[in-house]
């Protein structure tokens, strides 16, 4: 198993820009969450997806959308890239949205500038 | 509203001594896990041990240790003789039971660095 994989590890965007960051997760997982990572800040939640053709929005979900078509992806959108959008984006995944006790499996991250 | 808070933002240990990362949270749910993962210089998120909120005994893992008191809210992580490897950021982590709504809170880390 690959495990999660995100696309790409690093990308420099320009004000403006949109782009979409890749995740997938080759586990059969229900639960698919991505997170952002600033310093001083841990990681906190953007969006999340209980199964395919649900999302819902975490602490962070302003100028970034995602959809769920199937279980194994769910892509990260920026829509229109700002400076405070720099960061690292982690994709995660878990057995079950409803057990408690699974952990989440991350990816590798993707490290983003906006200029 | 779910809240994690590590009040230790580095730590500095000799190696091969035990060394105790704090973690405290706030829920009004009384059914939680929590977590706690290990972040080295690489960047990967790494899996270290969960502890439900109505497990009886402290969890293990290994030289990890999870020290859960309930009544205090804290779940303090111990590492037992500790090692260079160790050296990374710390995070704790709490995941509250809302049926297909479960989110994962995370506190701000713990940086440890072990000392030769």
């Amino acid at each position: 198993n690959a495990g999660v994989t995100q696309t790409p590890k690093f990308q420099v965007l320009k004000t403006g820009q949109s782009m979409t960051l890749q995740c997938a997760q080759d586990m059969n997982h229900e639960y698919m969450s991505w997170y952002r990572q600033d310093p001083g800040m841990g990681l906190r939640l953007i969006h999340y997806s209980v199964g395919a053709g649900i999302t819902d929005q975490g602490e962070v979900p302003n100028g970034y959308n995602v959809s769920r078509s199937t279980t194994e992806d769910f892509p990260l959108r920026l829509l229109s890239a700002a400076p405070s959008q720099t960061s690292v984006y982690f994709c995660a995944s878990s057995y079950s949205p409803s057990g408690l006790s699974y952990e989440q499996y991350f990816g590798p991250g993707t490290r983003l500038t906006v200029t | 509203a779910q809240k994690i808070t590590q009040t230790q933002p580095g730590m500095f240990v000799q190696e091969k001594e035990a060394v105790t990362l704090d973690c405290t949270y706030d829920t009004s749910d009384p059914s939680y896990g929590l977590f706690w993962y290990k972040q080295p210089s690489s960047g990967e998120m790494i899996f270290l041990i969960y502890q439900g909120s109505y497990d009886q005994q402290n969890a293990t893992e290994g030289r990890y240790s999870l020290n859960f008191q309930k009544a205090r809210k804290s779940a303090n992580l111990v590492i037992s003789a500790s090692q260079l490897g160790d050296s990374a950021m710390y995070f704790c982590a709490m995941i509250i039971s809302n049926f297909g709504n479960e989110k994962l809170t995370f506190g701000t880390g713990t940086r440890l660095t072990i000392i030769p």
